[in-house]
């Protein structure tokens, strides 16, 4: 089985530019997670998806930050305009379901953004 | 507001002697438990969970305590070896909604 794939594995831009990044989820999970972590720090949940819908993007700072899941499978996650505060490794996760005990997350390698 | 916290942010252990790893939790809804095991430029990896209703289960060689009493859960590694170093993190879940917390992370050093 495949596991979550993400791109770009890094990306450096300067602050007030945009930047996008990809992820592909692992096959037939109906459930995405993009997390934000910062260096020294453990993840934390930007938005959840569940199929095409948004579950809960409660910590998503939707001034700057916005995320799709259009078909219910891949997903991407965009910033714009970056400050310095964004420089951080985002993660994409998948699971087959939300709760229940299909809930295991599988987590992408991560994308590093460095905003200069 | 309520959150997961580690007591030790580092820890280092000879290998082949066993590590213990602990976290803190706060939030008395959480009903469900998983350590990730980080290495360096990969995504968390799933180790072991719990649920609520156990106070310990066993993997291979890995075992999770669960003090609901005191909001305490521990991960435990046997006959640690250096490929067991990397960052370990312990997350809460409420079971309903899979709205991970994790913690700050303990790095776990295993020298030869």
């Amino acid at each position: 089985e495949a596991g979550v794939a993400q791109s770009p594995r890094y990306k450096i831009i300067e602050k007030r530019q945009s930047v996008a990044f990809w992820c592909n989820p692992i096959s037939g999970h109906a459930t995405l997670y993009w997390y934000q972590q910062i260096l020294g720090q453990g993840p934390k949940l930007l938005i959840q998806f569940q199929n095409n819908g948004v579950v809960d993007d409660s910590q998503l700072p939707k001034d700057r930050f916005s995320a799709e899941r259009l078909k219910g499978v891949d997903s991407t996650l965009k910033i714009q305009p970056a400050k310095l505060e964004d420089s951080a490794v985002y993660l994409c996760a998948s699971s087959r379901l939300a709760g229940g005990p299909s809930r295991e997350q599988f987590f992408g390698p991560g994308t590093r953004l460095t905003v200069l | 507001g309520e959150s997961v916290g580690l007591h030790l942010p580092t820890l280092s252990v000879q290998e082949g002697d066993n590590s213990i790893i602990n976290c803190a939790y706060s939030n008395s809804a959480s009903d469900y438990f998983i350590w990730y095991k980080q290495e360096s430029g990969k995504g968390p990896q799933f180790i072991i969970d719990i649920r609520s209703n156990m106070d310990k289960r066993q993997g291979q060689r890995v075992t999770v305590l669960l003090n609901k009493t005191v909001k305490h859960l521990s991960l435990q590694i046997a006959a640690t070896q250096p490929g067991d170093s990397a960052v370990y993190f312990c997350a809460e879940n409420i079971m309903r909604n899979n709205d991970m917390r994790f913690g700050a992370g303990t790095r776990l050093t295993v020298k030869p």
